[in-house]
């Protein structure tokens, strides 16, 4: 089926630090998505990304839609402790919305 | 400000019982899902549904069916319980806006299912 590669898995950074993950597909996407979940809930959509290009900010979290549509980054500016979490990218295909398997972001005291 | 609930937060079973996963969501969402969530694979799509008592399955469909009498109202359903689906269950609803663009996708907090 379709998949989303996303990296890395799992990132361990020093709080204040920036942050850079991305996703890739084999296929075209017309529409990226960045959600978190924190633990033990449910993921929640952080950024939505609509057009090849686009850049989109949402406070310290900013998100790109690849040039090519079968790419997309988040970045996470001066990290903070509550930025803990799982981050997943996704894509609607059809009827259904495909996820990645998520990098898990661990801060450091 | 609830949008998308599910009947328990944690459920323990035993092998061979039958199992009911409720969601409800209340923003008049065509399309529900129903997703597990297990360490290293990610969100798994086990059903969806995009309207009443109509189903499609997902990735990993066997051993799970699925229920959508009403609009707001998708379960899931485990016929006999097995150690294997120990996992997180995450439901989900969203619908298309106006515009054509894809709109929020609300997940529920998810259930968290030991099978014995």
């Amino acid at each position: 089926g379709q998949q989303l590669n996303q990296s890395p898995q799992s990132m361990f950074i020093q709080e204040g630090e920036d942050v850079s993950m991305n996703c890739t597909s084999s296929s075209i996407f017309n529409t990226w998505l960045w959600y978190k979940q924190d633990p033990g809930e449910g993921p929640v959509l952080l950024i939505a990304l609509y057009k090849a290009g686009e850049l989109t900010s949402n406070g310290r979290l900013t998100a790109q839609f690849g040039i090519t549509r079968k790419d997309s980054f988040l970045n996470i500016s001066a990290s903070i402790p509550s930025d803990v979490g799982i981050y997943f990218c996704a894509g609607p295909r059809d009827d259904k919305i495909i996820f990645g398997k998520g990098t898990r972001l661990h801060i450091l005291p | 400000d609830v949008k998308v609930t599910q009947s328990s937060r944690y459920l323990v079973k035993r092998t061979g019982e039958k199992v009911f996963l409720e969601c409800v969501q209340d923003m008049d969402h065509e399309n529900m899902f129903w997703y597990r969530q297990d360490p290293g694979l990610g969100l798994r799509l086990i059903y969806f549904s995009y309207d009443v008592k109509m189903k499609e399955k997902g990735d990993i469909p066997e051993g799970y069916s699925v229920s959508r009498e009403k609009k707001e109202r998708f379960s899931l359903i485990l016929e006999s319980a097995s150690t294997n689906q120990t996992s997180m269950y995450l439901c989900a609803s969203y619908s298309f806006g106006t515009s054509g663009r894809h709109t929020e996708q609300f997940f529920g907090p998810g259930t968290r299912l030991t099978v014995l």
